[in-house]
């Protein structure tokens, strides 16, 4: 199967500061989404970003899939940031997708 | 519009029994996939429902089976639970692609 990998692991950062979170996958896809999941477990939706580059707010994702990796940018931080980052990829076949998730990056966002 | 809900919160089960989780897709939405999430790993795919039908079922044992009601509603079911099932249960639905994931169930196995 695909094999995702995260980078950073963790990152401590100070309020405002900036970050570029990356994600690397081992097989060509169609579908990459990059999540937020907060300290209680939430799942939350920050891009679906198979190629190209989106933006929405202080965060922004490129993805060059002939590359076969995706980034995460996170411009002056909050500490709302705090959390685990993941990156899920696939192939979308039939109508049906099954996203492999990497391993996560967990960012802490110190005031 | 309410996004993906999932009950209980939380469940507390002792080795051997049995536990059913739930799941509620947004509004519009027909695939429902679960996921486990271990402590300080990324969510596994453990099966999905489209149809009422299992359209696909990622590498988990017979004790995991599930079911899709006609409203698109879902339901996990893990017997004979075991102290590694412990984890975070997420349901995802989608309409096509994009998912979206309820709040979870953490489940402790004692």
């Amino acid at each position: 199967g695909i094999q995702v990998e995260q980078s950073p692991p963790d990152l401590i950062l100070q309020e405002g500061a900036n970050s570029t979170l990356r994600c690397n996958f081992s097989d060509s896809v169609n579908n990459l989404q990059w999540f937020h999941q907060n300290p209680w477990g939430q799942l939350i939706n920050l891009f679906y970003i198979p190629s190209g580059t989106k933006q929405n707010g202080r965060l922004s994702a490129t993805t060059v899939a002939t590359e076969r990796y995706s980034l995460l940018y996170i411009s002056s931080s909050q500490t709302t940031d705090s959390g685990v980052y993941f990156c899920a990829v696939g192939v979308s076949s039939g109508g049906s997708y099954i996203p492999t998730f990497g391993r996560g990056t967990s960012l802490i966002v110190h005031p | 519009d309410a996004g993906v809900t999932q009950s209980p919160t939380h469940l507390i089960k002792t080795r051997g029994q049995q536990v059913t989780l739930r799941c509620s897709p947004k509004s519009g939405h027909d695939t429902v996939s679960w996921y486990q999430q271990a402590l300080g790993q990324g969510p596994q795919f453990i099966f999905q429902y489209y149809e009422e039908e299992e359209r696909q079922r990622g590498n988990f044992p017979d004790r995991f089976s599930g079911h899709q009601f006609p409203n698109y509603s879902s339901e996990l079911n893990v017997n004979a639970l075991l102290l590694g099932d412990s984890a975070l249960y997420l349901c995802a639905s989608s309409l096509s692609v994009t998912q979206y994931f309820g709040p979870g169930t953490r489940l402790l196995v004692l």
